[in-house]
């Protein structure tokens, strides 16, 4: 059964502190690890996917790795509208005809001014 | 584009009362799922369609069903509300295309069962 941890559950930072989150899986063979964003009152939206331990992605202040147990959402000097809950899914590649994720409890982040 | 859009926003039923969720999407995607949210459990996978006509079951599917008639659309039913069906439900919808395994979520529906 594929699992997914996310730490800390919430992460209080001030405005240009950088941080990372945490997400420790357990899955399968790895077919994809999955980033999303989701704001109070909105459906999660798609961030990134990592495909291999060793890659990296970026978009603005945001970066995500990959290793073959965890991988880290890193933060680099947030600003407040960079709040919201962070989720992490993976995707295993045995027995899934049907591409489906499995979610950790996400990690809620505060960014003050 | 609108992507993937549900209706309603929101619902309040009464225990024993029936309903249907509405997701459509436009982004001629194969697949589609529904979640349910609740605080303390994430996202959990109720049911999902690998395409027109097929249903599967997912993690949480007990009092629940579903339908996909047609590829865009994928309806979630509750015959008799419980409770335990308060929750915020989300569709999502995701393409076959190898490498893109990424899952696009709608806006949610908010459901109140007294």
């Amino acid at each position: 059964e594929d699992q997914v941890t996310q730490s800390p559950e919430a992460l209080r930072l001030q405005e240009g502190e950088s941080s990372s989150l945490n997400c420790s899986y357990t899955v399968s063979g790895l077919r994809g690890l999955f980033w999303y964003r989701q704001d109070p009152g909105k459906g999660p939206e798609f961030l990134f996917t990592l495909y291999s331990a060793g890659e990296e992605k970026e978009k603005e202040r945001l970066k995500a790795t990959l290793t073959k147990k965890e991988s880290f959402l890193h933060i680099t000097a947030p600003k407040p509208e960079d709040s919201a809950t962070y989720l992490c899914a993976v995707q295993g590649a045995y027995g899934n005809a049907g591409n489906m994720l499995t979610f950790g409890g996400g990690t809620r982040l505060m960014v003050k001014p | 584009n609108a992507g993937v859009t549900q209706t309603p926003k929101f619902r309040v039923l009464k225990t024993g009362q029936s309903m249907t969720l509405l997701c459509a999407q436009d982004m001629n995607h194969e697949y589609m799922y529904w979640y349910r949210q609740d605080p303390g459990m994430g996202l959990r996978l109720i049911h999902y369609s690998v395409g027109e006509g097929t249903t599967a079951k997912g993690e949480v599917p007990d009092g629940y069903n579903v339908s996909r008639l047609k590829k865009q659309n994928f309806l979630l039913g509750l015959e008799s509300a419980a409770p335990s069906q308060t929750s915020v439900y989300f569709c999502a919808s995701s393409t076959t295309t190898s490498g893109r395994g990424e899952q696009y979520f709608g806006p949610g529906t908010r459901l109140t069962v007294t």
